[in-house]
């Protein structure tokens, strides 16, 4: 049983659209929570990060987290062809320090 | 400059053949990890080094040994190599407390 749920397992956006792209812990020891992003061929890069129960916003990307449902989301406005990639949930386990992952969402952008 | 290097960027290996994979970065890093990804699954993480001590997940701890002579590198080592070991091999590096940088990966094909 996969620790880190994403869903869903892909999504389809049209350009301009709004992408919600979800994840969810059932491991409690975790505290901190990272979004990557995977372009085909190309190495995860860190998009976001939220630590702390709320919302965080940078230009399209919100990222929210709910620590009591160990739940966080990751929403993309005005979505692009750019955006096209796949999104990598972590949480880190605060008792051993590592990164557990989920299995990504695939997202494509259709202009 | 946040660069982690993987060498190499592909590998082809026989059945019961060993195999090594280099991985470096410049940014002083004081942890350095080794994950497995196949195909729609998630990134699992085989083992990593904070600092000089090496630690290893329980379910791989026989099929990985690694070494890091300095700072700046870290290997992977299969002894024998498996059908099942075909996979992307990412490299990542950090600094307590902060994100995870990855390196391309090491596409792996066994034969």
């Amino acid at each position: 049983q996969q620790k880190v749920q994403q869903s869903p397992e892909s999504l389809i956006v049209p350009e301009g659209g709004m992408a919600s792209l979800n994840c969810t812990s059932s491991d409690r020891n975790v505290d901190y929570f990272w979004w990557y992003r995977q372009h085909s061929g190309k190495s995860p890069k860190m998009l976001m990060s939220i630590f702390s129960n709320g919302e965080k916003e940078e230009g399209r990307f919100t990222v929210h987290l709910n620590k009591a449902s160990l739940h966080t989301s990751l929403h993309i406005r005005d979505s692009q062809p750019s955006d096209s990639a796949l999104y990598l949930c972590a949480a880190r386990d605060y008792n051993q320090g590592k990164l557990i992952f989920g299995q990504g969402t695939k997202l494509s952008i259709k202009p | 400059d946040t660069t982690v290097k993987q060498n190499p960027r592909y590998k082809l290996a026989r059945v019961g053949k060993p195999v090594n994979l280099i991985c470096s970065q410049t940014m002083n890093h004081d942890t350095m990890y080794w994950y497995q990804k196949k195909p729609n699954q998630a990134p699992k993480l085989l083992l990593f080094y904070y600092d000089k001590i090496l630690n290893r997940e329980a379910d791989t701890f026989e099929k990985f040994q690694s070494s890091r002579p300095n700072n700046s590198f870290c290997s992977l080592y299969i002894g024998s190599a498996g059908l099942e070991y075909s996979a992307m091999y990412l490299c990542a590096s950090k600094r307590w407390g902060y994100e995870q940088y990855f390196g391309p990966g090491t596409r792996l094909t066994v034969l």
